[in-house]
């Protein structure tokens, strides 16, 4: 079945430290995104990318770094430089400059950090 | 500027009652996709329903039908005969023909099906 794959489901971290979250499709879609969501918020866009070695900051780039070295593979390293880094954070993917597709994300990677 | 806007944090619906979750959208792009998503407790994205602008008819799945009013710009989900099981958050998304690979979402509303 193709799909998103995220992982793990739950991270725990203490402050200070870097932490990837990762992320990986096999649905051969060129673009691919990571969003933020906070206890009863909507989805604030972190990084995305449209094509292999290209990626775009989105409306929260702060403290997060990312990579696209592979099509299928997109990691989102949050740094110790993000102030607030605990939530839920979601990766999705959709085929590039379609505006008829929808988005399809993966099941979350909940991080919490103390 | 694109921007979606959906006005109701938090519904209430009967079992077995229809259910409109609205939906409103800015954009200046000559051609767009709206979508809704619903997002149960557990945290996935579930895709539930497409509309393109240029679209006749108002596109259905199931029990979701989109009631879309392109000179009102509004892309209302409705949902007939609800279960217990589609209390759930509800995001309405957008993608444009000359912003194609930005998505943008609202801010979502918090369904509750009482039984």
């Amino acid at each position: 079945d193709g799909g998103i794959t995220q992982s793990p489901k739950y991270l725990f971290r203490k402050e200070g430290q870097n932490v990837t979250l990762s992320c990986e499709q096999n649905l051969n879609h060129d673009a691919m995104y990571w969003y933020r969501q906070d206890p009863g918020q909507g989805l604030r866009l972190i990084y995305y990318s449209q094509i292999v070695n290209d990626f775009q900051k989105g409306d929260i780039a702060e403290g997060y770094s990312v990579s696209r070295e592979k099509k299928e593979s997109f990691p989102l390293t949050v740094t110790s430089a993000q102030k607030n880094p605990t939530a839920f954070y979601l990766c999705a993917s959709s085929p590039r400059g379609t505006y008829n597709s929808p988005l399809h994300f993966g099941n979350g990677t909940r991080l919490t950090v103390t | 500027a694109q921007k979606i806007t959906q006005t109701q944090p938090g519904m209430f619906v009967q079992e077995k009652e229809a259910v409109t979750l609205d939906c409103t959208y800015d954009t200046s792009d000559p051609s767009y996709g709206l979508f809704w998503y619903k997002q149960p407790s557990s945290g996935e994205m579930i895709f539930l329903i497409y509309q393109g602008s240029y679209d006749q008819q108002n596109a259905t799945e199931g029990r979701y039908s989109l009631n879309f009013q392109k000179a009102r710009k509004s892309a209302n989900l409705v949902i007939s005969a609800s279960q217990l099981g589609d209390s759930a958050m509800y995001f309405c998304a957008m993608r444009g023909s000359n912003t194609g690979n930005q998505f943008y979402f609202g801010t979502g509303t918090s369904l509750t099906v009482i039984p």
